[in-house]
């Protein structure tokens, strides 16, 4: 594999059911993100992951659970959501962090999610 | 904050012909990073172009092409000899020097008709 990969492609959920999103990426960076892709919409960043740790949360909701236990691993728990949370979530990758570097984001393909 | 801007929500042009893309950005900032990403059918985000605002002289990728104008906070791009390849969604983002939020634009569709 090369690049971002994520997975599933597609998901449909309840709004009671809990599922994660998966990013891994293969580039050897040290900082990766999620975001939101809804219809009409400009795409929102969501969290980011710097060497590891949370650096930014944007003002999401709670039934949004990130989890980063390596650099190259990335997760995004999903528990009680609402059909307006139906969207697409990409997963980027960047390396930068702590170098003060501003790195191209690279993104994986995306998780088609649609709660019922 | 900063905001991008892009004015054009669809555009459709002929196969082999030139196209601009627009794209306006508003910020305070002096230092900072331009990128123009493709999204085709498949969903999958494509770096096509990045612009390091203290450059004078614009970035270029083969076909693709950008028109700079730092004062006037704008970021065109332009595809020379269009292909059905180019069909996509294309968005214009900025970056902060030194943040790594990227900020998009809400994106233009473009159309290459054979």
């Amino acid at each position: 594999e090369t690049g971002v990969t994520q997975t599933p492609r597609h998901l449909v959920m309840g709004m009671t059911n809990k599922k994660s999103l998966k990013c891994e990426q293969h580039l050897g960076h040290n900082a990766m993100y999620w975001y939101k892709q809804s219809a009409k919409k400009p795409l929102e960043l969501m969290f980011v992951y710097s060497l590891e740790e949370r650096v930014e949360n944007n003002s999401v909701p709670s039934r949004f659970s990130p989890e980063c236990p390596n650099s190259s691993h990335l997760f995004l728990h999903l528990h009680t959501l609402q059909p307006e949370d139906s969207a697409l979530y990409l997963c980027a990758s960047s390396q930068g962090g702590d170098s003060g570097n501003t790195e191209t984001q690279y993104f994986g393909p995306g998780t088609r999610l649609l709660v019922l | 904050a900063q905001t991008v801007t892009q004015s054009q929500p669809e555009m459709s042009v002929q196969e082999a012909e030139t196209v601009t893309l627009s794209c306006t950005y508003d910020t305070s900032e002096n230092n900072y990073y331009l990128f123009w990403y493709k999204q085709p059918p498949s969903r999958q985000m494509i770096l096509v172009i990045r612009q390091e605002a203290y450059k004078q002289q614009n970035a270029t990728e083969n076909r693709f092409s950008v028109n700079f104008q730092k004062a006037a906070k704008s970021f065109s791009l332009k595809i020379s000899d269009s292909q059905l390849g180019d069909t996509a969604m294309y968005f214009c983002a900025f970056m902060k020097h030194g943040a790594q939020k990227l900020v998009f634009g809400q994106g233009t569709r473009l159309t290459i008709n054979p």
